[in-house]
This record gives C-alpha cells, sequence and structure tokens, in this order.
C-alpha cells in the first residue's frame, strides 16, 4: 500500500526557519520529490532526494532518511511569498509510474 | 517555449452534462496523467498514459475516461456518471526518466451547478 503523512496546517513567521514533515510507507522506492502549490496554480517542483542526506538550494534545503521512510524540507529566511501548500510526492522503483502525492502541508507566513 | 497547456482554465457544466478537458504538451514527454484536487486533499490519480495509445485507471477513475490518440495529447472527459465533479483538475507529463517529476499544466476548475 501507498501512504504519506503531511502536517495540514503550519503557521511561521517572515524571517524564521520553519521545517516541513513528511513521512511515507510506500511499496517500493525511488525518490521522493518536494512541490510548492500557491492556491488555484499547478505545483511547482522544488527538490528531489534519491539518497540519504541533505541537499541544499538557496533558502530551501530537503532531507532524506530511507530507512526512517522520513524526509523534511527546510525553509530558511521565510518570506511572505512563501505562503502556500507544500506536496511531499513518492517515486516508484517502476518506470513511469505515477508519483503518489502526500495531503500537502499549508504553510501561512505572517508578519 | 515548451510546456504543457491546459484549457480552458475555469469551466462551468450543468449537472448531467459530459465535459472534456483538454491537455497538450510539446515536451515530447512519454507519459501524461491527470490528478484530481478537492480542497484539503492531495493529488489524487485518475488516469495515465505512458505510452500513445496506451492508459491505465488510477485510483479514481470511476465516471471518468480518457484517450491517447496523440504523444501531444491527453483529453479527459468528466462523465455525467461522475458523483461530485466540481473539483480543480492537473494534468502532468513526464519523460522517460522522471529525475525531475513532472511538468504540470496550469489546471482546469471545473464547476457543476
Amino acid at each position: 500500500g501507498q501512504n504519506i503523512d503531511q502536517p495540514t496546517e503550519m503557521t511561521a513567521t517572515e524571517g524564521a526557519i520553519v521545517q516541513i514533515n513528511c513521512t511515507y510507507q510506500t511499496s517500493g522506492f525511488n525518490g521522493l520529490f518536494w512541490y510548492q502549490q500557491h492556491a488555484g496554480e499547478a505545483p511547482t517542483f522544488l527538490s528531489y532526494n534519491v539518497l540519504d542526506g541533505l541537499e541544499e538550494k538557496g533558502r530551501f534545503s530537503s532531507f532524506l532518511s530511507r530507512s526512517k521512510g522520513y524526509s523534511y524540507l527546510l525553509l530558511k529566511e521565510l518570506q511572505m511569498k512563501d505562503s502556500a501548500s507544500y506536496l511531499c510526492a513518492v517515486r516508484s522503483p517502476l518506470g513511469n509510474t505515477p508519483l503518489v502525492f502526500g495531503k500537502g502541508t499549508r504553510l501561512s507566513v505572517i508578519a | 517555449d515548451g510546456g504543457i497547456t491546459q484549457s480552458p482554465k475555469y469551466l462551468f457544466r450543468k449537472e448531467g452534462q459530459n465535459v472534456t478537458l483538454s491537455c497538450e504538451q510539446n515536451l515530447n514527454h512519454d507519459a501524461m496523467y491527470w490528478y484530481r484536487q478537492d480542497p484539503g486533499q492531495g493529488l489524487r490519480l485518475i488516469y495515465y498514459s505512458q505510452i500513445v495509445n496506451d492508459f491505465q485507471k488510477g485510483d479514481i477513475a470511476e465516471g471518468y475516461s480518457v484517450s491517447r490518440e496523440k504523444k501531444e495529447s491527453f483529453p479527459l472527459t468528466v462523465t455525467s456518471a461522475q458523483k461530485n465533479p466540481t473539483a480543480f483538475y492537473l494534468c502532468a507529463s513526464s519523460p522517460g526518466r522522471t529525475y525531475h517529476g513532472y511538468t504540470f499544466g496550469s489546471g482546469t476548475r471545473l464547476t457543476v451547478v
């Protein structure tokens, strides 16, 4: 079966750091994606982790532990424009089989 | 520029009518996908196609139909059998190696009245 869990909502202050967690239990694993989605818009790619460890890309970092079935997205120096939903998605090892998405975490950045 | 286009952005239909959502890509991607998104829900898979003239049901295929007659196009028909069709529909595509996941279209918001 496939199960991906994320917190439903989070609130953080402008300029702060926030960590959004994702845990997964899937039949097979070949990578984990993080997407950002502003309300009413399409998701946009943020990061991809396939090996354990931390991937850093500007203000955003993503971490993966395959043995724990766990990932997090770290957002630093939060800006108001970071208010969005953040989707965790897991890739199967089998070719072009679809990504499995979590329900997303809605982040509100407040002044 | 290459991309994936969904049309229309907003669509209103009366209950009981079939409606077709368009999805076109010029990225030369092999695979295409349709997802549905409801408030507070993640993306739920409706149908996907890995190659022309072939497609598979996703988790919530009931009440929907698709075709893949051309590599570039993957239209979704929402039939009158779909009990609750009002939602945000997202189309996506990916190449053979999905290291960067999907390219998404901008979505179609369907409202059935």
